[in-house]
C-alpha cells in the first residue's frame, strides 16, 4: 500500500543534542512537508519542499534543518538550537497544485 | 499574514445532538478548504474540501460544511453526533504563492461527545 512512513514513532533527546526524524514516502508525490503539532496551536509548518534539491522555510524553521536529495524522503533535524522542541511532528506529502495532503503517523519527540 | 480562526477549542456533546464548528480565515485570495479529523492515537484524515462550485460540500460519515465567501467562513456540520465522532477537528486553508502552495491549520476543535 502507498503511504507515508516516519520513523522513529516515539524518540527521546537529550538536551544539546541533534536529532533527525525520517519520513518516507511511496507514493510518488512530488511535495513534501514537515508540521509540528502542539496542543491548542494545532499544526504549524516547519519547513517544506516542492521537488528534489529544494525546501522552504514555514512559519516556525528556526532551530530546524531538512535536505531533500531524494524524492521519496524529506528527514527533519531537530537542532540543539531548537528551545522548545517536545512536540508531536507530523510530515506529509502531496501532488504540487493539489488538494490535500496525505499525513504520516507522526513522530512525538520528547527532550529530557 | 494569513491564519485560520476555530472558534471552539473544546466541544462536549450528547449524542444524536447537532453539531456545528466554526472557522474563519483570512486572507484575500484564491483558497482551497480543508476540514481534517484526527481520531484518539490515529493518522489526520480528510472529512472533506472545497475548491469550487457548490459552496455546500458533502463529506464522509454525514459530515457537511458551506463556505460562505463574504464572511471568510468554512463551517463544518453535521445534524446528529456519535460517539464514534469524538475526536479533533481541525480547519485548513491551501494557499498559492509565488509557486507553492501551502496548507494552513486552525488550533483544532477538541469534540467529546457522550453518549
Amino acid at each position: 500500500d502507498g503511504g507515508i512512513t516516519q520513523s522513529p514513532k516515539y524518540l527521546f533527546r537529550k538536551e544539546g543534542q541533534n536529532v533527525t526524524l525520517s519520513c518516507e514516502q511511496n507514493l510518488n508525490h512530488d511535495a513534501m512537508y514537515w508540521y509540528r503539532q502542539d496542543p491548542g496551536q494545532g499544526l504549524r509548518l516547519i519547513y517544506y519542499s516542492q521537488i528534489v534539491n529544494d525546501f522552504q522555510k514555514g512559519d516556525i524553521a528556526e532551530g530546524y534543518s531538512v535536505s531533500r536529495e531524494k524524492k521519496e524522503s524529506f528527514p527533519l533535524t531537530v537542532t540543539s538550537a531548537q528551545k522548545n522542541p517536545t512536540a508531536f511532528y507530523l510530515c506529509a506529502s502531496s501532488i504540487p497544485g493539489a488538494y490535500g495532503y496525505t499525513f504520516g503517523s507522526g513522530t512525538r519527540l520528547t527532550v529530557v | 499574514a494569513q491564519s485560520v480562526s476555530q472558534h471552539n477549542h473544546h466541544v462536549i456533546l450528547s449524542e444524536a445532538a447537532s453539531l456545528e464548528l466554526g472557522c474563519n480565515y483570512s486572507y484575500g485570495g484564491t483558497v482551497n478548504l480543508f476540514w481534517y479529523v484526527q481520531y484518539p492515537g490515529q493518522h489526520l484524515q480528510l472529512l472533506l474540501k472545497y475548491f469550487s462550485g457548490d459552496p455546500l460540500v458533502k463529506g464522509i460519515k454525514g459530515f457537511e460544511a458551506e463556505f460562505i465567501k463574504s464572511k471568510f467562513s468554512f463551517n463544518l456540520r453535521k445534524p446528529s453526533v456519535q460517539w464514534s465522532d469524538t475526536a479533533e477537528y481541525f480547519c485548513a486553508v491551501m494557499i498559492f504563492s509565488g509557486g507553492y502552495n501551502k496548507l494552513i491549520f486552525g488550533a483544532g476543535t477538541r469534540l467529546a461527545v457522550h453518549p
